[in-house]
Parts: C-alpha cells; sequence; structure tokens
C-alpha cells in the first residue's frame, strides 16, 4: 500500500489531454514538492518534473505538473504515442524522514 | 556527464546477504545524497535509504531499518549496499540514484537481484 494514491491507469487517443493525480497527506504533499518520473518497460525511471512544476532540460512542455493542498497533478497535453509510460510521484515525507512514491499510473495511447 | 554505474545481478539463497555497488563520476561525488530505491516484478518503486557521501551518515526506511546498511568510499566515488537477511520478497531490481535529500535526479541503470532457494 503506498503512501501516495494514484490510478492505476490512464488513457487517451493522440492529441488528447490526460491528467493523472497523486494524493497524499499533510507530511507529505502537503509539506513538501513533488517531483515525477516517467519510466518505460524495462528502463530505469527518468526525472520528469520537479518541484511541482518545473520540467528538466529535454522534457517536452506539453508536460505540465500543478500542487494544491495535499494533492498533486501531472498533465499530458497533445498526448503522442511515444508518452505511453508508467509515471510516478514522489516526494519527501516529514513523518516518515524518508522519499515516498505512488503506485504509479500506466498511460496508455489508443 | 553525469553516470551511475552499478555491479551486476546477483543470484543469492533465502537468509543470504547481498551488497550492491554504485559507481558515480562526471560530478563531485560528495556533493549530492545517494539514495537507493527498488523495483519488484511488475510493481512500484520503493524506497530503500539515502546516504551523504560527504558525511557518511545514513537514512534508511523503517521497513529496511534492521537488516540495511550503506557506506562509501570517497577515493573511488563508490556507495555499497548490504541487505541481509534476505527473502523471496526481496527480489527486484535495485537502483542507485542521485540527488538532494528531497529529490531524486538521475538514476543509475539497475541491477537485479534473485532470491530464491
Amino acid at each position: 500500500q503506498s503512501v501516495l494514491t494514484q490510478p492505476p491507469s490512464a488513457s487517451g487517443t493522440p492529441g488528447q489531454r490526460v491528467t493523472i493525480s497523486c494524493s497524499g497527506a499533510g507530511p507529505n504533499i502537503g509539506s513538501n514538492n513533488v517531483n515525477w518520473h516517467q519510466q518505460f518497460p524495462g528502463a530505469a525511471p527518468k526525472l520528469l518534473m520537479f518541484g511541482n512544476t518545473q520540467r528538466p532540460s529535454g522534457v517536452p512542455d506539453r508536460f505540465s505538473g500543478s500542487k494544491s493542498g495535499t494533492s498533486a497533478s501531472l498533465a499530458i497535453s497533445g498526448l503522442q504515442p511515444e508518452d505511453e509510460a508508467d509515471y510516478y510521484c514522489a516526494v519527501w515525507d516529514d513523518s516518515l524522514n524518508g522519499q515516498v512514491f505512488g503506485g504509479g499510473t500506466r498511460v496508455t495511447v489508443l | 556527464q553525469v553516470q551511475l554505474v552499478q555491479s551486476g545481478a546477483e543470484v543469492k539463497k533465502p537468509g543470504a546477504s547481498v551488497r550492491v555497488s554504485c559507481k558515480a563520476s562526471g560530478y563531485i561525488f560528495t556533493s549530492y545524497f545517494l539514495h537507493w530505491v527498488r523495483q519488484a516484478p511488475g510493481q512500484g518503486l520503493e524506497w530503500v535509504g539515502m546516504l551523504n557521501p560527504s558525511s557518511g551518515i545514513t537514512n534508511y526506511a523503517q521497513k529496511f531499518q534492521d537488516r540495511v546498511n550503506m557506506t562509501r568510499d570517497t577515493s573511488t566515488s563508490t556507495v555499497d549496499m548490504d541487505l541481509a537477511g534476505l527473502r523471496s520478497e526481496d527480489t527486484a531490481i535495485y537502483y542507485c540514484a542521485r540527488g538532494t535529500r528531497w529529490l531524486i535526479k538521475d538514476w543509475g541503470h539497475g541491477t537485479l537481484v534473485t532470491v530464491s532457494s
């Protein structure tokens, strides 16, 4: 059972907007910045979003992040076939004194 | 460029211990935390713990407190993770990752640890 709650799956057709939610609590999302990692099958994860809304260099601007209270979201606008992957939210938890991850969301492009 | 090169796959019997190494290059080793994250087959990511290479101070997830040990060698820019008392549920890919205390930035390629009798 993950500390952060994500939907197990999300899908859309090319060009659509897909949103992934990440629900937490006061000691984690409520107190710290949320980060997102993208993972393709058979590959290591890669940082996709940090500080709630910041994209590392090279990440397309169709990816955007937001946070409100104890929840965060990752949005993919203009979904592309190459966006099919697993997406994980991650945040520091002050109570557990460690990193916590969401269970992951598999994005499928129909 | 930043590189995190991990040791090769391991097969261990239940009850044994395993050491996974992570050699860092391309940046100042003591300037970033080294995290360990694992992923069981078909499952999500699970944080194991982290080490501050500058001080050697560690911080482990409560679940692993009594059987994990992380150490570093600043002369070789290497961090080792030892996990004892292996059981089948420890079968996973173990990733080392560079970052700050609060943010994992760069991931290693992963090391598969298989626990089987």
